[in-house]
């Protein structure tokens, strides 16, 4: 069965400062991954993806993310966080056979102004 | 707005008593899931349609839960004799696809907060 690890729970970060925020997955076929983001107050939103092709995927917002396949990684970046980050972040890979997402915990980002 | 909405927002009930959730997916999205998240955890897949039928369930989904989509537009997903261990928030989310391959993207919906009491 596949799986998700996101190793950091809660992360806090000043404004200006680098973000990564690690991902492993467990999944033995087709690898499509995700990052959602939720806003306080808000849904679950996409933030990226990747299905494949080019293993460093751009987003929304300035957030990049990096497939790394022999790692079973797709860790997610942004080289400078705004107050604005602040949210709660899951990557999730899919199922393509049960077209079910399987999430990891989520870490949540709090960025101090 | 034209996302995944659902109906209600938030859901207080006593145990013993039957609960039914609705959403209503991006219009001529024709695949539509229903996903459980409880606090600190991220969510859990139950099931999901193709237009009208129901393709996979997860063993998640007792059989107290049953979910419809009847005309392939909107579902509803029912708790029957709820439980407090069925406190959480349901999730909506849609895609379209035309293949059996990957390549599509779920969008979610706000959910449906539930408390059993």
């Amino acid at each position: 069965a596949q799986s998700v690890s996101q190793h950091n729970h809660h992360v806090i970060l000043s404004e200006a400062a680098s973000l990564e925020l690690g991902c492993n997955y467990s999944y033995g076929g087709t690898v499509n991954l995700f990052w959602y983001v939720q806003y306080p107050g808000q849904h679950l939103q996409l933030l990226l993806k990747y299905f494949s092709g080019d293993p460093l995927v751009k987003g929304i917002k300035g957030f990049e993310a990096e497939f790394i396949k022999s790692k079973f990684s797709f860790n997610l970046r942004k080289p400078s966080v705004q107050w604005s980050d602040t949210a709660e972040y899951f990557c999730a890979v899919l199922d393509t056979g049960r077209r079910a997402l399987t999430f990891g915990s989520g870490t949540r980002l709090q960025v101090q102004p | 707005d034209t996302g995944v909405s659902q109906d209600p927002r938030h859901k207080i009930t006593k145990r013993g008593q039957n609960v039914t959730f609705r959403c209503d997916p991006i219009s001529e999205h024709n695949r539509l899931y229903w996903y459980r998240q409880t606090l600190g955890q991220g969510p859990e897949f139950l099931t999901y349609f193709q237009n009208e039928a129901q393709l996979e369930k997860s063993r998640l989904l007792s059989d107290r839960f049953s979910a419809e989509r009847p005309k392939g537009s909107f579902s509803t997903l029912e708790i029957q004799r709820t439980e407090q261990g069925d406190s959480a928030m349901y999730l909506c989310a849609s895609s379209f696809s035309t293949t059996s391959s990957g390549r599509e993207t779920q969008y979610f919906g706000p959910g449906t907060r539930l408390l059993v009491l």
